[in-house]
């Protein structure tokens, strides 16, 4: 399967605290995303890197891409309470597109 | 701007009923359009995907089946529901046909039981 792997599985952080989340990947890429799942609702979309940048910046979103290690993490700073959430890595592989496993973030007011 | 509709959004059904799942997509023309499933706290599994009318790629052998009778118009069906096809199914837009690599847009989803 070319679905990605990301760990934690779930994380649990105090409000103010930073986030990080990693994903891994098996094969070449051009460019890998980042969405966000609220519980029992669709995904948005959040950031898009593309193979020859190595980092991101979307307001207090920070996402890395090291295409030699096949891996890419998502910091989120400041973490709120609103913050809680799955989020997911997602890539193209030609016309399909894959999802990591996720990461279940509970940000405790 | 570019709307996803899916409905219905939450329906039970009994094992070996038929299931209909529609998705329109408004807003934009040619578009790339996805069907996934998520099973209760896993991740997205790509079932379906399509680039036209009439065209679909099926990426998991397994009892549903997807057509693309409109160019925005996406159905996933079954004949024969079955126990594991209980999940969250997801309808997506990918930009235009041919230009991949672009962000995914959602529906909101439908939740599906197989009693």
């Amino acid at each position: 399967s070319q679905q990605g792997e990301e760990d934690p599985q779930a994380l649990s952080i105090q409000e103010g605290e930073n986030a990080t989340m990693n994903c891994s990947y098996k094969t070449s890429i051009n460019n890998l995303q980042w969405y966000r799942q609220n519980s029992g609702r669709g995904l948005v979309h959040l950031i898009l890197i593309r193979s020859n940048e190595r980092e991101k910046h979307s307001g207090r979103l920070r996402v890395t891409l090291d295409t030699s290690k096949k891996s890419s993490s998502l910091l989120i700073t400041a973490s709120r309470a609103a913050d809680t959430a799955s989020y997911f890595c997602a890539y193209y592989i030609g016309n399909q597109f894959y999802f990591g496993t996720g990461t279940s973030l509970t940000v405790i007011p | 701007s570019q709307t996803i509709h899916q409905w219905p959004a939450t329906l039970v059904q009994p094992v070996g009923s038929p299931l209909s799942l529609e998705c329109t997509v408004e807003g934009t023309s040619n578009p790339n359009l996805y069907w996934y499933r998520q099973a209760a706290g896993r991740g997205l599994q790509l079932l379906f995907y399509s680039v036209g009318i009439g065209q679909i790629s099926s990426e998991v052998p397994q009892n549903l089946s997807a057509s693309r009778p409109q160019d925005r118009q996406f159905i996933l069906s079954s004949k024969k529901l079955l126990l594991s096809d209980s999940g969250f199914y997801l309808c997506a837009w990918g930009g235009e046909a041919g230009g991949m690599g672009g962000e995914q847009f959602f529906g909101p989803g439908t939740r599906l039981t197989v009693l």
